[in-house]
Order: structure tokens, then sequence, then C-alpha cells
């Protein structure tokens, strides 16, 4: 138990559908991640939300679309994904800066689309 | 900008055998340093970090790492492989007072019986 949970942990969407992934923390850290993890390719960065505002969106596509209503959850809402966007997306968050500056990882959703 | 590379994207020990895992950086300035490693289908855990104190960090479950500044290295052993530990291991750098984390590719390691 890491402190960052993820749901759903599994979820199976067609192109068409409009689904959401959730993150919570209760570490009272002030940035958080979304990650995207594809077999055989490196951890891939998607955004980074620091004091609630988004500092970095990295290239993504349109169909994904964070939301971070307060510094203890973080969304990603998804819509008409393509079979390429299978992965498994991690939430992390982490004190933006000092001495104690690791990220905290939670499960993962597990994202298949058919 | 900052990178991390890891050399041997797959590793194989015999339990009871030494364990290296390679990592190096590069940064502009002196940076943070971590170790993760993951097993499958879960998250990322934290196996130790150099955040500029002692270059030699000790971790969990028997791991180490030494942070070399001339070598930009810092490289992950453990004395004697146990089973369990075979997993994803990933290197990753931050600087320290930005927000991103830079991660390596990741070696994943096999134990042998």
């Amino acid at each position: 138990e890491t402190g960052v949970t993820q749901t759903p942990r599994h979820l199976v969407m067609g192109m068409t559908n409009k689904k959401s992934l959730k993150c919570e923390q209760h570490l009272g850290h002030n940035a958080m991640y979304w990650y995207k993890q594809s077999a055989k390719k490196p951890l891939e960065l998607m955004f980074v939300y620091s004091l609630e505002e988004r500092v970095e969106n990295n290239s993504v596509p349109s169909r994904f679309s964070p939301e971070c209503p307060n510094s203890s959850h973080l969304f990603l809402h998804l819509h008409t994904l393509q079979p390429e966007d299978s992965a498994l997306y991690l939430c992390a968050s982490s004190q933006e800066a000092g001495v104690n500056t690791e990220a905290f990882f939670g499960q993962g959703t597990r994202l298949t689309v058919v | 900008a900052q990178s991390v590379t890891q050399l041997g994207s797959h590793v194989s020990v015999s339990e009871g055998a030494l364990v290296l895992l390679r990592c190096n950086y590069s940064s502009s300035v002196p940076p943070y340093l971590f170790w993760y490693v993951q097993y499958p289908n879960q998250g990322l855990q934290l196996l130790l970090k150099y955040t500029s104190a002692a270059t030699l960090v000790k971790g969990i479950n028997g791991f180490e790492a030494e942070f070399k500044k001339s070598e930009t290295s810092f490289h992950l052993t453990k004395p004697s492989a146990h089973m369990s530990d075979a997993a994803e291991y990933f290197c990753a750098v931050r600087r320290p007072y930005g927000q991103n984390f830079v991660f390596g590719p990741g070696t994943r390691l096999s134990v042998l019986p």
C-alpha cells in the first residue's frame, strides 16, 4: 500500500466509449502525474499537475483529457480511444520539491481498448 | 535535459549470485536518483534514493546503490539474489527543484534456481 489508489484496476472499453480513470492520494503531496506504460516501451510521462495546475502535457492526443479538481484527486477522461492506447496507466504523486522527493505510484489501471 | 540509460534490458542471475543492474544518467545539475521495482501488473515501488547525502545508499530487500559523480552512474547491487527479486527495475532521475521524473527503459531481472 503506497497511499496512492487507482480505480478501476482493469478496464475494457470499446473505441466509441467514454470512461474515466481515477487516482486518489492522501499523502499531502502537491504534484500528481499520469504515466502510460506499454509493453516493451519506456514509461511515458503524459501529464503533470503541480498545485492543481497542469504544468506538463507531453504531446498527448486530445482523446486523453486530465482533470485535477483538488490536490488529492486526479482523473484521466478517455474517449474514442484506439487499440494502441491499450496499456497500463499509472498515477503517481510527490512533493514538488525538497529532500523527500520520491514519487509514490498507484497499482495502475490495465486498459484494454477493443 | 536529463536522461537515463540502463545497460541490459534483461539480466539473468542464479539464486544466491550477485545482482548488478546498471544505471547511467545525464543531468546539467546534481540530480536526485532513484531505483524502483515493478512486479507484474503492479505499480512501481521505491527501492532506494540518493538525495545528495551519503553516496552509498541502502534500500529495502537488501539492495544498495552507489552514486559515482565522476562516472555519472548509480548502479544497483545485491550480494545474493533471491527468487523473489525477479521483477522489472527502473532507474530514475529528478532535478532537486524540478517536478518531472525521467525514467530509464527498465531492466528485467530473472533469477534462476
